[in-house]
């Protein structure tokens, strides 16, 4: 069975530009989640969906989005990117909300220039 | 307000020496979840293992066992006879079932290293 798979693995931006990154979850896996990973703050959750709502979200601005498909399958946007923005994201995903046992892709890097 | 503590920044052991990896955690729900994954150089989280709040029994898995103590808030997590190939960032994880069981909080991990 493939795992998480997310593309792409390697993005720089300049600041101000806007990013989309990819997501996609076990084959089954319904909840997806994605996590934010800096030096300075650690491991964030950034929001979780499942069937295509957004069903939990963390402390992050506005300029943060996500969105699920009906596939499962899940992008996660940041518009109007800082330089703060630099960090590896994470995506996991879970069979459902109830069994929370999350697995996690290798992460998209970017840098925000 | 929930919150995990791992005091243990970075740990360096030899090969084959036995290592325990500290967890404390705080949280008001009653309900809760319990993990630790290990991140190796490539990036990726790796699930280990995952406790509810209401199974206190301690673990082992291999080389691996986990002890949780409700009484102290502590989860924590031993390597025995450790191997060059655990040398990774190992973080603890709560979640809760109030704040949603797929919100991961997460420590600020520890990085073991073992020498060969």
């Amino acid at each position: 069975k493939a795992g998480v798979t997310q593309t792409p693995r390697y993005l720089i931006k300049t600041r101000g530009q806007q990013v989309t990154l990819s997501c996609s979850p076990i084959s089954g896996h319904r909840s997806v989640s994605w996590y934010q990973q800096t030096p300075g703050q650690g491991l964030q959750f950034l929001f979780e969906y499942f069937s295509e709502t957004q069903r939990n979200k963390g402390n992050f601005p506005g300029r943060f989005s996500g969105r699920q498909f009906s596939n499962s399958r899940s992008e996660m946007n940041v518009s109007t990117l800082e330089l703060g923005d630099s960090a590896l994201y994470l995506c996991a995903s879970s069979l459902d909300r109830a069994k929370n046992i999350q697995y996690f892709g290798a992460g998209t890097r970017l840098s925000v220039l | 307000a929930q919150k995990v503590t791992q005091a243990q920044t970075e740990i360096s052991v030899v090969e084959k020496e036995d290592v325990t990896l500290d967890c404390v955690y705080e949280t008001r729900d009653t309900t809760y979840y319990l993990f630790w994954y290990k991140q190796p150089p490539s990036g990726e989280l790796v699930f280990l293992i995952r406790r509810n709040s209401f199974d206190e029994q301690n673990e082992i898995s291999g080389r691996y066992s986990w002890n949780f103590q409700k009484s102290t808030s502590s989860f924590n997590f031993t390597i025995t006879a450790s191997q060059v190939v655990d040398s990774a960032v190992y973080f603890c994880a709560l979640s809760e079932a109030k704040s949603g069981a797929n919100n991961l909080f997460f420590g600020t991990g520890t990085r073991l290293t073992v020498i060969p």
